[in-house]
């Protein structure tokens, strides 16, 4: 079965932009999560959903944000882009969010 | 918040070795996890725990879910070059609605054939 599509795969932005990420998690997952991950701080977690409902949010400003669709497809929005926002952007999904995430490949933001 | 030690930060070994590496947390977890990452991918899941003591295998990995359940270990045997990359390991508390995955910053593997 299909894995997890992430969409795009690489992107610069430049600073004060604002950019939009996608996933399409494993058809029948109904979780989907989104984790920051940098060579400093590791895997950060961002937030989770749940059929379309924000279940879990980590320790990110309010600039980052996020929706899920009634398909289980997922969205990540990052407004006023910093360059500190240069990182790699995983969605993982999973059938109800319970441990065993299935990862994308990930969407590498580069911020100018 | 949790935290999660993850070490080694890094090894270089050769084909043919085994390897350990291991996470400790100040916080009990319920589930742990190892993934392994490769150059430009996203993690993928090697190996799930869910109970204390547990000692699972997947081919030449073994992972063991410590018996306090603040601690888990991931042990590789006979290296072979494609176990290259960055091993995480990942502790998680399903209660209620949570299911938030803590990870470590990753152990890099370089395997010299």
């Amino acid at each position: 079965k299909a894995g997890v599509t992430q969409t795009p795969r690489y992107l610069i932005k430049t600073r004060g932009q604002q950019v939009t990420l996608s996933c399409s998690p494993i058809s029948g997952h109904r979780s989907v999560s989104w984790y920051q991950q940098t060579p400093g701080q590791g895997l950060q977690f961002l937030f989770e959903y749940f059929s379309e409902t924000q279940r879990n949010k980590g320790n990110f400003p309010g600039r980052f944000s996020g929706r899920q669709f009634s398909n289980s497809r997922s969205e990540m929005n990052v407004s006023t882009l910093e360059l500190g926002d240069s990182a790699l952007y995983l969605c993982a999904s999973s059938r109800l969010g319970a441990g065993e995430l299935f990862f994308g490949e990930g969407s590498r933001l580069t911020v100018l | 918040g949790q935290q999660l030690n993850q070490s080694p930060q890094s090894m270089f070994i050769q084909e043919g070795e085994d390897v350990s590496m291991n996470c400790t947390s100040s916080s009990i977890f319920n589930t742990w996890l190892w993934y392994k990452q490769d150059p430009g991918e996203g993690p993928v899941l090697l190996i799930a725990l869910y109970k204390a003591g547990e000692l699972t295998s997947n081919g030449r990995l073994t992972a063991q879910f410590g018996i306090t359940r603040k601690d888990s270990f991931l042990n590789i045997s006979a290296s072979i070059p494609s176990d290259v990359g960055i091993y995480f390991c990942a502790g998680l508390n399903s209660g209620g609605s949570n299911y938030k995955l803590t990870f470590g910053k990753g152990t890099l593997l370089t395997v010299n054939p």
